[in-house]
């Protein structure tokens, strides 16, 4: 596609419910990342993909949340038991290299847990 | 640790005056700057970027920033702004790895 597309774009999930958001990188492109976004705040980093490979999940904030890319290409991230404190916008980025290249945003995915 | 500071959450301004968007870094390593635009209910856009060189930096749609070492700031300015610049604007770092950090964002706001 012409550029990252995320979905659903809206997610409304009840206490303890689980979801997965999905994303779909610019093709080819070998670097992926997921960033949440909490309201009225930047982007934090969450984690970083070379094509099926997981480098860093340190921003992960609980082992509730689980990102994959099996095939180095579509990504899921998926929350387990959601909580309140995991509304936010979750971001995902792809970039063609794997250095100080540019990251292409997605529209991201807001999900609101009530 | 490396942190990212952008010193007003909130920027109005008239049509056709200058802008400038403030950021101020910290890090005890070499770093990778940059800002991005982010309109309503889309992603990031990348405006523009220092990764060395010249320490001013033009980017699209008439930005430049301009990388100050010494006071470790890389502060975005428009000489005119249009009704259309109106968005949320971050500023970034990177040290060489996988992490981005952002700051918590300039709201831009340009009155007619």
């Amino acid at each position: 596609g012409a550029g990252v597309s995320q979905s659903p774009r809206y997610k409304v999930a009840k206490r303890g419910q689980d979801v997965a958001l999905r994303c779909d990188p610019i093709s080819g492109h070998v670097s992926l990342f997921w960033y949440q976004q909490a309201l009225g705040q930047g982007p934090e980093f969450l984690t970083y993909f070379q094509n099926e490979a997981q480098l860093d999940k340190s921003g992960l904030p609980s082992d509730r949340f689980f990102a994959e890319r099996p095939e180095g290409s579509v990504s899921t991230l998926k929350i387990q038991r959601t909580q309140q404190e995991d509304s936010a916008v979750y971001l995902c980025a792809s970039s063609g290299g794997t250095g100080m290249v540019e990251q292409y945003f997605g529209p991201g995915t807001r999900l609101t847990v009530t | 640790a490396q942190s990212v500071t952008q010193l007003d959450s909130q920027v109005p301004v008239f049509e056709e005056a200058p802008v400038e968007l403030r950021c101020n870094y910290s890090s005890s390593v070499s770093v990778y700057l940059f800002w991005y635009v982010q309109y309503p209910n889309q992603g990031l856009q990348l405006l523009l970027k220092y990764l060395s060189g010249s320490t001013l930096v033009k980017g699209i749609n008439g930005f430049e920033a301009e990388f100050n070492k010494s006071q470790t700031s890389f502060h975005l300015r428009k000489p005119s702004v249009h009704i259309s610049d109106t968005a949320e604007y971050f500023c970034a770092l990177n040290t060489g790895g996988f992490k981005t950090i952002f700051g918590a964002g300039t709201r831009l706001f340009v009155k007619a």
